[in-house]
């Protein structure tokens, strides 16, 4: 199916565990992005990538690497996950710069539960 | 530095009562402004954006670059409009940040 997607949905696994959160995209847009849903902090932008191969840091980066070898994919990985990266995760994607194409399609979220 | 303030964290409304969410920003320039709407168990989905001027589901949000706000305001509410809302500001090619979130409740 056309869209955004992401896995797992859901995710629960042990402090110092690794974790990859994947994201796809099948409308080859150029801008994707990882937000993490927390509350009373709402959503704040962890990585984003402009293109494959070019990726930046957002607000809260830190316990996160991501990679963009191809331009459909956008995978998030927790290197060791702690209790405080507990949270709901989405991805995102945007076709390009701001203005009639600045609308961020977000997949369904994956939860992660980190014990 | 681009910021984001929605001062209500829930926000609970009878039927067919006004509505009105707050935001507002604080950005040196023109920035570029949104509501996201989070329905439960769906996707975040944009409702509307200041360069249009559209009205959504009865929704609009007005520029007011002198309060830097972009309050949205529905004249009368429905139950189908109980959702998370959130502003969001960007300029160029900059990611979108956004507010921390209002969630609305529409009271039958």
């Amino acid at each position: 199916d056309a869209g955004i997607t992401q896995s797992p949905r859901y995710k629960i696994t042990e402090t110092g565990r690794q974790v990859t959160l994947m994201c796809h995209q099948t409308w080859s847009h150029s801008y994707m992005f990882w937000y993490r849903q927390d509350l009373g902090h709402g959503l704040r932008l962890i990585y984003y990538s402009a293109a494959a191969d070019i990726t930046d840091k957002g607000e809260v980066p830190d316990g996160y690497v991501v990679s963009r070898s191809k331009t459909e994919n956008f995978p998030l990985t927790l290197e060791s996950a702690t209790r405080s990266q507990t949270s709901v995760y989405f991805c995102a994607s945007r076709a390009g710069p701001i203005g009639d194409t600045g609308e961020l399609f977000f997949g369904e979220g994956s939860r992660l539960t980190v014990l | 530095a681009q910021r984001v303030t929605q001062p209500e964290k829930l926000l609970s409304v009878f039927k067919g009562a006004p509505v009105e969410l707050k935001c507002n920003y604080s950005y040196s320039g023109s920035p570029e402004l949104f509501w996201y709407v989070q329905y439960s168990r769906q996707r975040l989905q944009l409702l509307l954006r200041h360069i249009s001027r559209e009205s959504i589901k009865g929704f609009t949000a007005d520029l007011n670059k002198g309060e830097t706000s972009f309050h949205l305001k529905k004249p009368f509410a429905q139950e189908e409009d109980s959702a998370m809302y959130y502003c969001a500001l960007s300029k160029g090619n900059t990611p979108l940040v956004f507010g921390k979130g209002t969630r609305l409740s529409v009271i039958a």
